[in-house]
């Protein structure tokens, strides 16, 4: 079983609308990463959270550190939000390199 | 400010050829990583380096080797290529373990 499982696997969005990623995790964790990957292939981090809520422009990143689940919206989505998003949790056990344990990413098309 | 910079871009190799991966950073981060992106598969860590002179193995690191002989250098190394490594390689580097992590936008290996 993968200790980061993000959902759904692929998303398909008219412009406009309010899109949610989620992200649930079996392990505990110090952090939690979302990062946007471009149809060109380079990673961008977005958020790293440990608790509550953040937000930045159109983006909101949640957490839920009981249930282990954690969820990446955004709002009056656009083609250019249309790339993978990818979860990485930050595990309490694997010594001092902090090593991220990825998803596999989650592939959003938005449609204008 | 260049941020992660990765050298080259693309590459083919034949079986058993050896070749080396730059990533160079100028953020003077002290973390820097080098993950390999499989399809259907999450980012998986090859080598890390907490510093300059440092390294050490991650999660996947058979058929590889790294050096780390200036702070702003990751150099990640294929001694004898194999058709199984042929993968996107992204080097990402840090401030610490706890922190977000920068990437640089990748290089596509291809093993014939």
């Amino acid at each position: 079983k993968n200790e980061v499982e993000q959902s759904p696997q692929n998303l398909t969005a008219q412009e406009g609308e309010f899109i949610t990623i989620n992200c649930s995790y079996s392990v505990g964790i110090s952090a939690l990463h979302w990062l946007q990957q471009h149809p060109g292939g380079g990673i961008v981090s977005l958020f790293m959270l440990s608790s509550g809520k953040k937000k930045h422009g159109r983006l909101i990143a949640t957490i839920n550190i009981q249930e282990k689940h954690s969820s990446l919206h955004i709002t009056a989505s656009h083609p250019r939000d249309s790339a993978v998003y990818i979860c990485a949790v930050r595990a309490t056990y694997g010594g001092s390199q902090g090593n991220l344990i990825f998803g596999k990413g989650t592939k959003l098309s938005v449609k204008p | 400010n260049a941020g992660v910079t990765q050298t080259p871009k693309f590459r083919v190799l034949k079986t058993g050829q050896s070749m080396t991966l730059l990533c160079a950073q100028d953020m003077n981060h002290e973390y820097m990583y080098w993950y390999r992106q499989d399809p259907g598969m999450g980012l998986r860590l090859i080598h890390y380096s907490v510093g300059e002179g440092t390294t050490a193995k991650g999660e996947v690191p058979d058929g590889y080797n790294v050096s780390r002989l200036k702070k702003q250098n990751f150099l990640l190394g294929l001694e004898s290529a194999a058709p199984s490594q042929t993968s996107v390689y992204f080097c990402a580097s840090s401030l610490g373990t706890g922190a977000i992590r920068h990437f640089g936008d990748g290089t596509r290996l291809s093993i014939l």
